[in-house]
């Protein structure tokens, strides 16, 4: 069975530090995936999604940043992050694209 | 604009009953719509997926119904339970954002018994 894992769990980081957050997905090849984050109350929003290794579509303008260097890893980075990159951050994939999506258990991530 | 639009307040139903929550949308034509429960802290749970000429899809005590023309979702809970308490969100995949889904604010759902 399919399995996917996100680390850390939560994170507390001050403003301008830099972030990465990984996420890989067991029992399964070339899955599409998938960054989103979710404001308190809030729908997810779609950071970046990829299809394959090294494809990275960007949704969103901001200062983070994705990347997929083997078939089943995706990681969410920032250089300097901001307060306003404070939520909750979800790795997501799917077989076949707008069909449906197998979350990870996220990130809570308070910059500070 | 484009919106989707979930109940904000949370719905309180008593055990046994059936819930109803709604999700509607403007200006989308989309392709799938799927619902997903999402319980505080962990990430979203895939319930069910319908197709934009399906009218109803069931699966066990859920329900949803697709109306192209209202451009509505009804998500139904049957015999409803206590665990069922959740956050459920509707999202739409449309062919002009490249399939990629487009997510709803969620309706918080509280059954007590």
């Amino acid at each position: 069975s399919q399995t996917i894992h996100q680390w850390p769990a939560t994170l507390v980081q001050p403003v301008g530090s830099p972030l990465s957050l990984e996420c890989t997905v067991e029992g399964t090849s070339n899955p599409n995936l998938y960054w989103y984050r979710q404001a308190a109350g809030r729908g997810l929003q779609l950071l970046f999604y990829s299809v394959g290794i090294g494809q990275i579509s960007s949704e969103v303008p901001q200062n983070l940043s994705a990347s997929r260097p083997q078939d089943r890893q995706f990681i969410l980075s920032s250089k300097k992050l901001l307060l306003s990159d404070s939520g909750f951050y979800l790795c997501a994939w799917s077989v076949i694209v707008g069909q449906e999506q197998f979350f990870g258990p996220g990130t809570r991530l308070t910059v500070l | 604009s484009q919106k989707i639009e979930q109940n904000s307040e949370a719905l309180n139903i008593q055990e046994g009953k059936t819930a109803t929550l709604t999700c509607n949308y403007t200006n989308y034509s989309p392709a799938y719509l799927q619902w997903y429960r999402q319980d505080p802290g962990r990430g979203p749970v895939f319930l069910l997926l319908i197709r934009e000429n399906e009218k109803e899809k069931r699966k066990e005590r859920l329900k949803v119904t697709f109306d192209t023309t209202l451009k509505q979702s009804l998500f139904h809970i049957t015999a409803s339970q206590p665990a069922d308490s959740a956050t459920y969100l509707c999202a739409l995949s449309v062919m002009d954002s490249n399939y990629q889904l487009i997510w709803g604010a969620g309706t918080k759902l509280i059954i007590k018994p």
